[in-house]
């Protein structure tokens, strides 16, 4: 059954560096998304992605992050700078198309942690 | 702005019961609600899907409805075993925010 693959599972980094987390969602769906889930906190919208721009972005999406598909399979999210609170986990999912009764597919998650 | 609350926060019951999780959402123009098990750690496992026109969804020994016009839902896990051991998250999917609104989740216990 398609899934969606997240990489790397855990990544640990000092404070300031850059990450990049990847994704790849399944292979036919159009729409995707980053969540994060703050430890012992609820998990919480980042933002949603089609046709190559950003659909919409909460208001944790601030000028730190940013999303990009480099090519046909990845979809990936950078942090620019990171702090620590920017430890969480990370969750993307993708929707097989636009329309919003579809159902979100979920990746395993990428936990980061900052130092 | 959607809001959902899922009660109770902690649940600890012994193996064999039924149960009942509830989830309520403030906002009750949705698209459809998803129910999801996260194991420690770990990631989200989709368990159900119900779509705004929906009553109810069955999988297995688990049971979901949703009042969309009072804002609620329920899942309903018969005849609990150990391995249902998780916290159980409900999640929105609105016409607001074209994202899914977690709750914060009911930590589930099920004693040998």
């Amino acid at each position: 059954e398609p899934e969606v693959t997240q990489t790397p599972s855990h990544q640990v980094t000092q404070m300031g560096q850059e990450v990049i987390l990847r994704c790849v969602p399944i292979s036919n769906h159009l729409y995707f998304y980053w969540y994060r889930q703050i430890l012992g906190q609820k998990v919480e919208f980042l933002v949603s992605f089609y046709n190559n721009e950003i659909s919409e972005k909460s208001e944790i999406f601030d000028d730190q992050f940013s999303v990009e598909r480099p090519d046909g399979s990845n979809f990936t999210l950078k942090i620019r700078s990171t702090k620590l609170e920017d430890s969480a986990m990370y969750f993307c999912a993708s929707r097989e198309d636009s329309s919003d009764f579809n159902e979100q597919f979920f990746g395993p998650g990428t936990r980061l942690t900052v130092l | 702005k959607q809001e959902v609350t899922q009660i109770p926060a902690a649940l600890s019951v012994p193996e064999g019961e039924n149960l009942v999780l509830n989830c309520s959402f403030t906002d009750s123009a949705i698209y459809n609600l998803q129910w999801f098990r996260q194991d420690p750690g770990k990631g989200l496992t989709s368990l159900l899907l119900i779509q705004s026109s929906q009553r109810e969804q069955t999988s297995g020994r688990l049971n979901a409805s949703l009042d969309k016009s009072s804002g609620r839902s329920t899942l309903y896990i018969a005849a609990s075993q150990p391995g249902d051991s998780a916290t159980y998250l409900c999640a929105v999917n609105g016409s607001g925010r074209r994202a899914l609104t977690f709750g914060s989740g009911t930590r589930l216990q099920v004693q040998p």
